[in-house]
């Protein structure tokens, strides 16, 4: 059964360090997104790449945020510098055109 | 504008008793929607997908393209199905982003 691997599962980190979350896409899958979940806003999409392209990356906060999709089996979302607002689950998500996303176990983020 | 609402936070029901969970979309086209359910500290997982027309787990949902709805239900409840359920649409094009509602979650109790 093919998954989306997301790395780390939990990362605790003080506030203005560099976080870096990774997600190795299903193998074949053509769309990559990255999603934020928190209490207050639920679901929320911060960026998505096609063919390894980043098509929006209109939801995430472009000054502390990147994300970059180095090669076809990686995904990485990086937040520098990180402040006590981001803590949260971050999904990552794998699809191929219009079929159903899987969904990756999430990094649960937590900055003190 | 594209959106997704789920009007209720938490639904509380008997084990056994019928369930409805509440979906309504907005968008001007034909969009794809999928009910999505997330078990405590799990991933999300695909539940149901409209154009599939399938029963999974005994949940069933129908799109009411005059409502605009995509209501989520089961017959009788179950403990198991207690989790966060998040309605979801995809515009109708390849390969865009879903676009959630903040999403149920259904507590039931023996």
């Amino acid at each position: 059964d093919a998954r989306v691997t997301q790395t780390p599962r939990d990362k605790v980190t003080e506030m203005g360090q560099e976080v870096t979350m990774r997600c190795q896409p299903i193998l074949g899958h053509n769309t990559v997104f990255w999603y934020r979940q928190t209490m207050m806003q639920g679901l929320e999409l911060l960026a998505y790449f096609r063919n390894r392209a980043p098509l929006d990356d209109s939801g995430m906060p472009k000054d502390r945020f990147s994300a970059e999709m180095p090669d076809a089996t990686l995904a990485t979302l990086k937040i520098q510098p990180s402040e006590p607002r981001d803590s949260a689950v971050y999904f990552c998500a794998s699809g191929l055109d219009n079929q159903p996303q899987h969904f990756g176990d999430g990094t649960r983020l937590s900055i003190l | 504008a594209q959106r997704v609402t789920q009007p209720e936070k938490l639904l509380s029901v008997f084990k056994g008793a019928p369930v409805e969970l509440k979906c309504n979309y907005s968008y001007s086209g034909s969009p794809e929607l999928f009910w999505y359910v997330q078990y405590s500290r799990q991933r999300l997982q695909l539940l149901l997908r409209h154009i599939s027309r399938e029963s999974i787990k005994g949940f069933t949902a129908d799109l009411n393209k005059g409502e605009t709805s995509f209501h989520l239900k089961k017959p009788f409840a179950q403990e198991e199905d207690s989790a966060m359920y998040y309605c979801a649409l995809i515009a109708n094009q390849a390969g865009t982003a879903l676009i959630f509602g903040k999403g149920t979650t259904l507590s039931v109790s023996s």
